[in-house]
């Protein structure tokens, strides 16, 4: 099952603060945090495993809640370069890289 | 980090036809991923493409619809057979790079495919 995500979209002024959140109906051992604008590829964000570590982009922030079976990103004083959609994945237990990408959020920063 | 090219980059083919999808690597990797993405939608995995094995299809997606062939371990091709204008997407192919902890995905550029 895909992972749902919300909101679908949002608009946000230059400076404001987002949260997207991701949320699966299965057992999660980690989530994956991509970006895409259009017409590009979707570019790595942050990975949060089972377990509490995370990896990822210095100026963005996401919590991984295992019980809930949920995630969320969050975007701190937005930049206009942080328009774009962002996808969860989720992931199986170590060693299986196969991801399933969830609803998508778009975000659209404005000056 | 990797560096993912993809041939085409786009194409406009006509019913009944194929297209073969070329995703070439800078590195050596062992796992290759193949999606599909449809307008406005979000990534579909078509099928995963390990070196020396045949590639393992998700549900709903076919061999004989989507061949795919990983000679080495820095190429694959992915081939959308008889297409009808519902395989009208955006293809791409994905690496996952790093020891299996930190297994973020690389993706090349993608190829647009429109069928008429």
């Amino acid at each position: 099952q895909q992972p749902v995500q919300s909101p679908q979209a949002v608009i946000l002024r230059e400076g404001e603060d987002a949260v997207i959140n991701c949320s699966s109906s299965k057992a999660l051992y980690s989530v994956h945090w991509y970006r895409q604008k259009h017409g590009e590829a979707p570019v790595f964000l942050m990975i949060l495993l089972k377990g509490g570590e995370q990896k990822g982009h210095e100026k963005i922030s996401a919590s991984f809640n295992e019980k809930k079976q949920q995630s969320s990103l969050y975007l701190t004083a937005s930049q206009l370069s942080y328009s774009g959609t962002y996808f969860c994945g989720t992931g199986g237990d170590f060693g299986n890289e196969k991801l399933t990408f969830g609803t998508g959020t778009r975000l659209t920063i404005i000056p | 980090s990797a560096v993912i090219s993809q041939k085409p980059s786009r194409d406009i083919c006509q019913r009944g036809t194929s297209l073969t999808i070329q995703c070439q690597v800078d590195s050596q990797v062992t796992m290759m991923f193949w999606y599909r993405q449809q307008p406005g939608q979000s990534l579909t995995l078509i099928a995963t493409a390990n070196q020396g094995s045949e590639a393992t299809y998700e549900s709903g997606f076919v061999i004989d619809k989507f061949p795919i062939s990983r000679p080495n371990l820095t190429f694959s091709t992915l081939t959308v057979s008889n297409m009808s204008p519902e395989d009208s997407s955006i293809y791409l192919c994905s690496v996952p790079l790093g020891d299996f902890s930190y297994n973020e995905q690389f993706f090349g550029p993608g190829t647009r495919l429109t069928v008429l």
